[in-house]
């Protein structure tokens, strides 16, 4: 069965600083892989995708993620994050033969950021 | 990106009530989706839609219930409401396998 797994529940880092935010996945083929975040009682907005293609595809907000077959992982990345930046960030795989695009979802890690 | 349009935004009811969530989109998109979230928690597909006069039960049993009538709309009704229903619900329409989500609807039953 597929899997997303998010290991980390919680990370702080200081503004400014750089960050990576880990996603695994477990799954019989390569699926669609994204990324979304959600600030306090809102919805998700999506920051990027993977479809195929270059492994290091970029986003929103100035952040990109690395697709890494081997790893069955897609990290989240910005160099410098700001204050607006803390949020729940979700990774979710779609299944490519899926026709109906349903996606599954880890269960979030929550940025927080340090003036 | 989709305008997906919830109503209400927040809910607070009593035990037994029925109440019926909205969901609107206005890009045309054929699939549509509702998804549970418990606070701080993952989500979980509960209902979806093909199209018009289609709906499939998703991953997470639910005792809700959606209609598809017209393309842009995609309500989900609660016949009663108990405790156990408190939970944020997320709308959601896809585009060439690409999900957009509304800002939920956060429904509180007391």
């Amino acid at each position: 069965a597929q899997s997303v797994t998010q290991p980390d529940i919680h990370i702080t880092v200081s503004e400014g600083a750089s960050l990576e935010l880990r996603c695994n996945y477990s799954y019989g083929a390569t699926p669609y892989l994204f990324w979304y975040v959600q600030s306090p009682g809102q919805g998700l907005q999506l920051l990027l995708k993977y479809f195929s293609g270059d492994t290091l595809v970029q986003g929103i907000k100035g952040f990109e993620a690395e697709f890494k077959r081997s790893q069955s992982s897609f990290n989240l990345r910005k160099p410098s994050v700001h204050w607006s930046d803390a949020a729940e960030y979700f990774c979710a795989v779609g299944p490519r033969m899926d026709s109906s695009y349903k996606l599954f979802f880890g269960s979030g890690t929550r940025l927080l950021v340090r003036p | 990106e989709a305008d997906i349009y919830q109503t209400p935004r927040y809910l607070v009811i009593g035990t037994g009530k029925k109440i019926t969530l909205e969901c609107s989109q206005t890009m045309g998109h054929d699939k549509m989706y509702w998804y549970q979230q418990d606070p701080g928690m993952e989500l979980h597909l509960i209902h979806y839609s093909y199209g018009v006069n289609s709906t499939e039960k998703g991953d997470l049993s639910s005792e809700s219930t959606v209609s598809r009538i017209r393309t842009e709309h995609f309500p989900l009704t609660l016949e009663s409401a108990r405790p156990s229903h408190t939970s944020q619900y997320l709308c959601a329409s896809s585009e060439s396998y690409t999900i957009y989500f509304g800002e939920g609807s956060w429904l509180t039953v007391v």
